[in-house]
């Protein structure tokens, strides 16, 4: 069975403190690693999509990478507009995607 | 941009009803999905529909149903409303190839409320 785990839960930030998100993922055949933001009383908003280990992504303050067994989300010098809670999710041969529980990050000015 | 929306923002119906959630994309995708998300629990799929009039079971189908009759539309039923069906639900779509292949673009969800 397909499993995706993010760590931690929660994370708080003074704004300018560097962290990183992690996703350790069990899943045979990973054909995509996806990573998604949502802001509160919204639906996710796609980030990331990382097809093989090695490969990175970037966008303005965030970066993905992904290994064989995990995958993180590295936030540098955050803002408070950062805010949000992350989700990452893998597609494994069964044809669906399995989502981890969330990681909710708050950054305080 | 891609645009899915949903009908309702906000639903408390009681125990028993029957409830129709519906979701609408502009963007000509083949693939939609029904997921609820529930705290400590994560996304979790319903089901999924890679076609029109297609549909297949994804994680947790029991004490629902969908209908797809139209490209664009995709609807979740609830037959006969229960407590434990209380629980945001989202609705994606995504372009063709793989069902999952492709990055899914969200709703803005449904907070229903079984009473």
């Amino acid at each position: 069975e397909d499993q995706v785990t993010q760590s931690p839960e929660a994370l708080r930030l003074q704004e300018g403190e560097s962290s990183s998100l992690n996703c350790s993922y069990t899943v045979s055949g990973l054909r995509g690693l996806f990573w998604y933001r949502q802001d509160p009383g919204k639906g996710p908003e796609f980030l990331f999509t990382l097809y093989s280990a090695g490969e990175e992504k970037e966008k303005e303050r965030l970066k993905a990478t992904l290994t064989k067994k995990e995958s993180f989300l590295h936030i540098t010098a955050p803002k408070p507009e950062d805010s949000a809670t992350y989700l990452c999710a893998a597609d494994g041969a069964g044809n669906m995607l399995t989502f981890g529980g969330g990681t909710r990050l708050m950054v305080k000015p | 941009d891609v645009k899915v929306t949903q009908s309702s923002r906000y639903l408390v119906k009681r125990t028993g009803e029957k409830v129709f959630l519906e979701c609408v994309q502009d963007m000509d995708h083949e693939n939609m999905f029904w997921y609820r998300q529930d705290p400590g629990l994560g996304l979790r799929l319903i089901y999924f529909s890679y076609d029109v009039k297609m549909k297949e079971k994804g994680d947790i189908p029991e004490g629902y149903s969908v209908s797809r009759e139209k490209k664009e539309r995709f609807s979740l039923i609830l037959e006969s409303a229960s407590t434990n069906q209380t629980s945001m639900y989202l609705c994606a779509s995504s372009s063709s190839g793989s069902v999952t292949y492709n990055e899914q673009f969200f709703g803005p969800g449904t907070r229903l409320t079984v009473l």
